[in-house]
């Protein structure tokens, strides 16, 4: 029963690239989440997805952000125009249920802003 | 979200027990208290969860006190394995967004 898969697992993007991180959840969750770590920091929450569907994107930056998590196929995570800032571990997990069921976490996709 | 503070690093030799204590004097009535561990370059993984008094799995115990204002992650006879960052989080019962503060760094000393 394979767990959370993220890919890549490093990526490299010079500033004002576009960066695209991919997340497959378990086998029948339909409930994604995604979660931002800077260096020597905690995780923070950045989107709740439910197929097709955003649930809470309060965590998210306004701009150049964005989430989607089609019918068919993983969730992405895509950053626009990225900047250094941007660069950080970024981590996505999957749960069966939504509210406080628990979360199963992946490796996560640490991006590098050159 | 109640805040929580915990120790930014411990050491430990093998095969002690290691007791980490988290504070959380704002928790809320609802809230309950989870325990995570993250090794480096991976995502975190759910250890335990409470509500109140103690309690155990086959990988640690969790003891809060009546007042619930603080916890204890209790790792009962570390090995150089359990080198990791433990984070201890405290949310609602229908909370689904995880707040991870900077953890505690645990170091296994051989």
């Amino acid at each position: 029963n394979a767990g959370v898969m993220q890919n890549p697992r490093h990526l490299v993007r010079r500033r004002g690239q576009e960066a695209r991180l991919r997340c497959s959840p378990m086998k029948g969750h339909s409930h994604v989440y995604w979660y931002r770590q800077l260096p020597e920091e905690g995780l923070k929450f950045m989107v709740y997805l439910q197929k097709e569907n955003i649930i809470d994107e309060s965590g998210m930056p306004k701009e150049r952000f964005s989430a989607e998590f089609p019918k068919e196929g993983p969730s992405i995570l895509r950053i626009q125009q990225v900047v250094r800032g941007d660069s950080a571990a970024y981590f996505c997990a999957s749960s069966l249920a939504g509210g406080p069921d628990e979360q199963y976490f992946g490796p996560g996709t640490r991006l590098t802003v050159t | 979200l109640a805040k929580t503070t915990q120790p930014i690093s411990m050491d430990s030799y093998e095969g002690q027990e290691v007791n980490i204590t988290c504070s959380h004097n704002n928790i809320a009535t609802n809230d309950y208290i989870t325990w995570y561990q993250q090794f480096p370059s991976q995502g975190p993984r759910f250890i335990i969860q409470g509500y109140k008094t103690k309690v155990t799995n086959e990988v640690a115990s969790l003891f809060i006190p009546a007042d619930r204002k603080s916890s204890t992650l209790s790792l009962p006879r570390v090995s150089l394995s359990d080198t990791a960052v433990y984070y201890c989080l405290v949310g609602g019962a229908g909370s689904y967004q995880l707040t991870f503060g900077k953890g505690t760094k645990l170091s296994v000393i051989p």
